[in-house]
């Protein structure tokens, strides 16, 4: 089965800092998805940003970005110019590629992001 | 925007009550999924469908039973609630390609 591990329950950066959040995996498979996803205290969870594992280039979405390292099965996500919005549990999740039950994500445990102003 | 609608954000149920979870999605995705998150714990799928009338168990599937007669929803039915049940429960839902999930607020259900 499929693990993802978050090793940081906390951390905290000073805000217009960066921060870096990490997160390993454990898979068989050659094609797969990764995710990260932001749960702010008001608990709706939205997807910060997406990797496909047959892509070498590191995905960014504005201040995020990810460092995707496939040998090593590591997936980090590193959060530039921190902002006090930016504070929230982060989640890293997992699945297959493909179709039917692959569409299952797994999740890690979660890491705790507090933002200081 | 994708809208997941769980029905209730708060619920308290006491002991041996069966309990009815709604989720409703309003952009036709085939695949829809319940969770359960407790602190320390991550989110850990109990059941998930990925069309009409199907479902496949999660992780953590037992005293959880689902239902899915239309697309657009899927229930999480808890035959007789216990206090081992009482979590914050998340329904989602996707669409086949990368499969990025589009969450509900979630219903924290309380078991008394």
């Amino acid at each position: 089965a499929q693990t993802v591990t978050q090793s940081q329950p906390e951390m905290s950066v000073q805000e217009a800092e960066t921060v870096t959040l990490s997160c390993t995996y454990d898979t068989s498979e050659s094609d797969y998805y990764l995710f990260w996803y932001k749960q702010p205290p008001s608990r709706q969870m939205i997807l910060v940003i997406r990797q496909e594992a047959y892509k070498q280039q590191n995905a960014t979405e504005n201040r995020f970005s990810v460092n995707f390292q496939k040998a090593a099965k590591s997936f980090s996500l590193k959060i530039s110019d921190s902002q006090l919005g930016d504070a929230a549990m982060y989640f890293c999740a997992y699945r297959k590629a493909g179709g039917g039950s692959n569409y299952k994500l797994t999740f890690g445990k979660g890491t705790l992001l507090t933002v200081n102003p | 925007d994708v809208k997941v609608t769980q029905s209730s954000r708060y619920l308290v149920k006491r002991t041996g009550e069966k309990v009815f979870l709604e989720c409703v999605q309003d952009m036709d995705h085939e695949n829809m999924f319940w969770y359960r998150q407790d602190p320390g714990l991550g989110l850990r799928l109990i059941y998930f469908s990925y069309d009409v009338k199907m479902k496949e168990k999660g992780d953590i599937p037992e005293g959880y039973s689902v239902s899915r007669e239309k697309k657009e929803r899927f229930s999480l039915i808890l035959e007789s609630a216990s206090t081992n049940q009482t979590s914050m429960y998340l329904c989602a839902s996707s669409r086949p390609g990368s499969g990025s999930l589009h969450f509900g607020n979630g219903t924290r259900l309380t078991v008394t």
